[in-house]
């Protein structure tokens, strides 16, 4: 039972163009969702998040926004840089409970080519 | 600050050997969890510590996998026999109750 996919295993993108990453999910108690990064032999790194009250967050050059009738999120990356070339991991919480646990969509491998 | 450390970095066993790996969390996290990555998936969770009381192992294939978190600090995540599937990473995280959740470099399994 995936409760959280990314259906893109990977994506590739000019430097300085924009990256998107999709990411559904199932589960309509998630209200807190979260972006992760990961370079290879690292773990994960917060990147943003966003909650369901929420339908947009930005970070510098880092947007995620969040449709929750879509039960549908998406990290924008504008303009790309080479070093984001990583693995992204979206994922996603149920606050209420609050234990912090989170699912993990399968990621997506981004390439930003030079 | 320091980070999250995990030891070993890799490690490679034959089937049915034993193997274990330690955790030290950021210094004053409550919560402490033990995540396992199977190449091409997102982390799972196997276990997750408030202090050194056990909040979730639902996940945690209870027949081969212990953990423990002594004094409500370091943990230790122990395989007993391992199998071929268990070949993954092993990533600790660490938060502060509610907070945002920290990783470990993670552990590299290669069981034969």
């Amino acid at each position: 039972d995936q409760q959280v996919k990314q259906n893109s295993p990977s994506l590739s993108v000019q430097e300085g163009r924009i990256s998107i990453l999709n990411c559904d999910y199932t589960n309509s108690m998630f209200d807190y969702f979260l972006w992760y990064k990961k370079y290879p032999a690292e773990g994960p790194t917060f990147l943003i998040s966003i909650s369901s009250i929420k339908d947009k967050n930005e970070d510098g050059r880092f947007t995620v926004f969040l449709n929750k009738s879509a039960k549908h999120l998406s990290l924008h990356i504008v303009p790309s840089q080479p070093g984001d070339s990583a693995v992204y991991f979206c994922a996603a919480s149920a606050t209420s409970g609050n234990t912090g646990k989170l699912i993990f969509g399968q990621g997506t491998t981004l390439q930003v080519k030079p | 600050e320091a980070g999250v450390a995990q030891s070993p970095r890799y490690k490679i066993i034959e089937k049915r050997q034993s193997v274990a790996f330690w955790c030290n969390p950021i210094s004053g996290h409550a919560t402490l969890y033990w995540y396992q990555q199977i190449l091409g998936q997102g982390p799972k969770l196997l276990i997750q510590f408030q202090n050194n009381g056990v909040v979730d192992d639902s996940q945690l294939p209870k027949d081969r996998f212990s953990a423990e978190r002594l004094k409500g600090v370091d943990s230790t995540l122990k395989i007993q026999p391992a199998k071929l599937e268990d070949s993954a990473v092993y990533l600790c995280a660490s938060s502060s109750t509610g907070g945002e959740q920290f990783f470990g470099p993670g552990t590299r399994l290669t069981v034969l």
